[in-house]
């Protein structure tokens, strides 16, 4: 299986700050990285597939870059609605796994 | 709006078997090119998947789990079904169904129920 580990695991940031997670797979996925958006006692939500395609209605301050083995997730300016765990997942082989997510939380 | 469903009990014991459902509605099951399947993630941790299937039948099952896993589908109802055997608390988790967009296992998951919470105790 393929191994996706995020860092970091947990960051304190504030409304308006740029924020950046990685996610690093254990052997090269080409482009095949999702990342969801999980907010508490809710369902993931999709929100970039194959790195960097937004999905419709996510907000543009949202984006994803990266190919093969490393992978970010930028938000450019952290909104209130924005406190979450992100997850990564990779959707380039058998089976899909998850990243162990990383929690914003407010500064 | 599609939307899915979990339904089934909330506790089980321990060596019996885990039973869930997952309701369709606002699409059909039948629409290719979609898979459907099942992802857990237990109490305070990361999401797992458990398998996926296509409305033919086709079954696709996380080697960790596979043979503890049964999917079928019962496209004249519009949902189908998950049990997980021989439950350990380790089994203790919130089960979310899920659609996925793409003709293949390994797509991403852009449609989930809300989840259920399952606890294996005795």
């Amino acid at each position: 299986d393929i191994q996706l580990t995020q860092s970091p695991s947990f960051l304190s940031a504030s409304v308006g700050n740029r924020v950046t997670i990685t996610c690093r797979a254990s052997q090269g996925i080409n482009i095949y990285l999702a990342w969801y958006q999980q907010k508490p006692g809710k369902a993931p939500k999709l929100l970039i597939s194959t790195a960097s395609t937004l999905q419709s209605g996510v907000p543009s301050r949202f984006s994803g870059s990266g190919s093969g083995t490393e992978f970010t997730l930028t938000i450019s300016s952290l909104q209130p609605e924005d406190f979450a765990t992100y997850y990564c997942q990779q959707h380039s082989s058998h089976p899909p796994t998850f990243g162990g997510g990383t929690k914003v939380e407010i500064k | 709006q599609l939307q899915l469903q979990e339904s089934g009990p909330g506790l089980v014991k321990p060596s019996e078997t885990l039973s869930l459902t997952c309701t369709v509605s606002g699409g059909s099951i039948s629409s290719s090119p979609y898979y459907w399947g099942w992802i857990r993630q237990p109490p305070g941790k990361g999401l797992e998947w458990i398998g996926s299937l296509y409305y033919s039948g086709s079954t696709y099952y996380n080697p960790s789990l596979k043979s503890r896993v049964t999917m079928s589908v019962d496209t004249s109802n519009n949902r189908f079904s998950l049990r997980l055997s021989s439950v350990t608390a380790a089994d203790t988790a919130v089960y979310y169904c899920v659609r996925q967009p793409f003709p293949s296992v390994t797509a991403t998951f852009d449609y989930w129920g809300q989840g259920t919470l399952v606890t294996v105790s005795s």
